[in-house]
C-alpha cells in the first residue's frame, strides 16, 4: 500500500512568489493535515481537513496560505506570496475517520520549503 | 509557549544499553500521547502510543510510561541499537471538536554508538 506522498520534495523560491505544495494522503484515509517544522524546532499543526471540508484551520499562520481539498483526495497548500519566514518543512499527514482516539496519523516525507 | 516539552536536544547511548527519552507536557486536556521517529529526509514514523488511562505500554524493545500527576511521560528503548539513530519526537492530542490534531516537542536526537 502506498504511504503518504508529497509533492515537490523541496521548493527553493524568491520572495513575494507563489509556491502550491501537493499532498496525496493514503487512500481511503477521509483525514488530512498540515505541518510545518521551522528552523529545527517543534512540528506545529497548521490545519485539518475531514474528507473536502476543512475541520480545523488555527494553526494557519495567515492569510497567504491557503489550502485545499477538492473532492476530497489530494490537498495543495498555497502561499502566496511567500515570505522569508515561510522556510521550513511543511509535512502532510493522512488517517482513517473512525473517531478512534488511536487512529494512527502517518506523514509524508515532507517539502522543504526555501524562502530566498 | 510550548505545551508539549523536550528539554534534551540530543543523547547518546552505547549500542546494548537503554536509552531513555522524557518528554512534560502542559495541558491537562491531553488524552493520548505519541512517539514519532523521524530518519533525515523523512516524514516522521509512528513509534508508539499511550492513553491517559494507562501508565505503561510495551512493544517489543519499546516501553513509554506516563506519570500523570507529574505531566511526563518517557520512552524507553532496550537494547539500544544503531539503527534507533534518530530524531524522536513525543507528541500529545486530546479531542477538540472533531479534530485530533498532534501537538509535538522539538524532539531530541538519539545517537547509538556502535
Amino acid at each position: 500500500e502506498a504511504g503518504v506522498t508529497q509533492f515537490p520534495s523541496h521548493s527553493v523560491i524568491e520572495k513575494g512568489q507563489t509556491v502550491t505544495l501537493r499532498c496525496d494522503p493514503i487512500s481511503g484515509h477521509d483525514n488530512l493535515y498540515w505541518y510545518r517544522r521551522v528552523m529545527g524546532k517543534e512540528i506545529k499543526f497548521l490545519l485539518h481537513f475531514v474528507k473536502e471540508s476543512k475541520q480545523d484551520e488555527s494553526g494557519m499562520p495567515n492569510n497567504r496560505f491557503l489550502a485545499e481539498r477538492t473532492g476530497g483526495t489530494y490537498s495543495t497548500l498555497k502561499v502566496q506570496p511567500a515570505e522569508l519566514e515561510d522556510s521550513g518543512v511543511y509535512f502532510c499527514a493522512s488517517s482513517l475517520l473512525t473517531g478512534a482516539i488511536t487512529d494512527t496519523q502517518y506523514f509524508g516525507p515532507g517539502t522543504r520549503l526555501t524562502v530566498l | 509557549d510550548q505545551q508539549v516539552k523536550q528539554n534534551s536536544p540530543s543523547l547518546s547511548v552505547q549500542e546494548g544499553r537503554i536509552s531513555i527519552l522524557n518528554c512534560d507536557y502542559t495541558n491537562s486536556m491531553f488524552d493520548y500521547f505519541l512517539w514519532y521517529k523521524k530518519y533525515p529526509a523523512e516524514g516522521p514514523t509512528f513509534l508508539i502510543s499511550i492513553s491517559s488511562i494507562k501508565d505503561k505500554n510495551e512493544d517489543g524493545r519499546f516501553t513509554v510510561f506516563l506519570n500523570k500527576s507529574a505531566k511526563h511521560l518517557s520512552l524507553h528503548i532496550v537494547p539500544s541499537q544503531p539503527g534507533d539513530s534518530a530524531v524522536y519526537f513525543c507528541a500529545a492530542s486530546g479531542l477538540a471538536g472533531s479534530a485530533r490534531q498532534l501537538t509535538f516537542g522539538s524532539g531530541t536526537q538519539l545517537t547509538v554508538l556502535p
